[in-house]
């Protein structure tokens, strides 16, 4: 079965780094997103994609954020100079809106980003 | 603002019993709702997914129910098993035009089933 993929798995940075995040969509997916979760709290919308823009972003994706489809399988987010607060899992996220499974997002496994 | 609440935070069975688990939503006006599966270390799988104008969705030993208008859902697991074991987690899409990937969560419901 097709999956969304992320890597790395676990990221570890020294705030004020740059970090990118790497995702692979499920091929015919059109949309995409990124998550968030802190521990222990809620999984948050950051950001959905589509058509090579952003289609909606959320008040956590400020200008430190970046997204982009660099080529036609990656789909990276880009946090420019990382902060204490930015430590959380990241999950990505494909749906294909014209496909029988309508709206049904399909997650990758995340990536645990740790700022020290 | 939509805010999605999930009771019980957690919940322990033992194997074979019938269970339901709960989320309520502030906001009516939702596009959906879908359940997730969550286990450690691993990503969210999409179990449900209940359009606005449905009453309900089953796959397998699950059923989930949607009353918008009381904004409530219920997830009822038959005769769980240890496998069921995970955080299940509720969330709602809002009917207001933006991305309909936009999903607001709740916080989730750590079930797990004893042998």
């Amino acid at each position: 079965e097709p999956e969304v993929t992320q890597t790395p798995s676990h990221q570890v940075t020294q705030m004020g780094q740059e970090v990118i995040l790497r995702c692979v969509p499920i091929s015919n997916h059109l949309y995409f997103y990124w998550y968030r979760q802190i521990l222990g709290q809620k999984v948050e919308f950051l950001v959905s994609f589509y058509n090579n823009e952003i289609s909606e972003k959320s008040e956590i994706f400020d200008d430190q954020f970046s997204v982009e489809r660099p080529d036609g399988s990656n789909f990276t987010l880009k946090i420019r100079s990382t902060k204490l607060e930015d430590s959380a899992m990241y999950f990505c996220a494909s749906s294909d809106p014209y496909s029988l499974t309508l709206e049904k997002l399909f997650f990758g496994s995340g990536t645990q980003l740790s700022v020290l | 603002k939509q805010e999605v609440t999930q009771i019980p935070a957690a919940l322990s069975v033992p194997e074979g019993e019938n269970l339901v688990l709960n989320c309520s939503f502030t906001d009516s006006a939702i596009y959906n709702l879908q359940w997730f599966r969550q286990d450690p270390g691993k990503g969210l799988t999409s179990l449900l997914l209940i359009q606005s104008s449905q009453r309900e969705q089953t796959s397998g030993r699950l059923n989930a129910s949607l009353d918008k208008s009381s904004g409530r859902s219920t997830l009822y697991i038959a005769a769980s098993q240890p496998g069921d074991s995970a955080t299940y987690l509720c969330a709602v899409v809002m009917n207001y035009g933006g991305s309909q990937g936009n999903l607001i969560f709740g916080k989730g419901t750590k079930l797990s089933v004893k042998p």
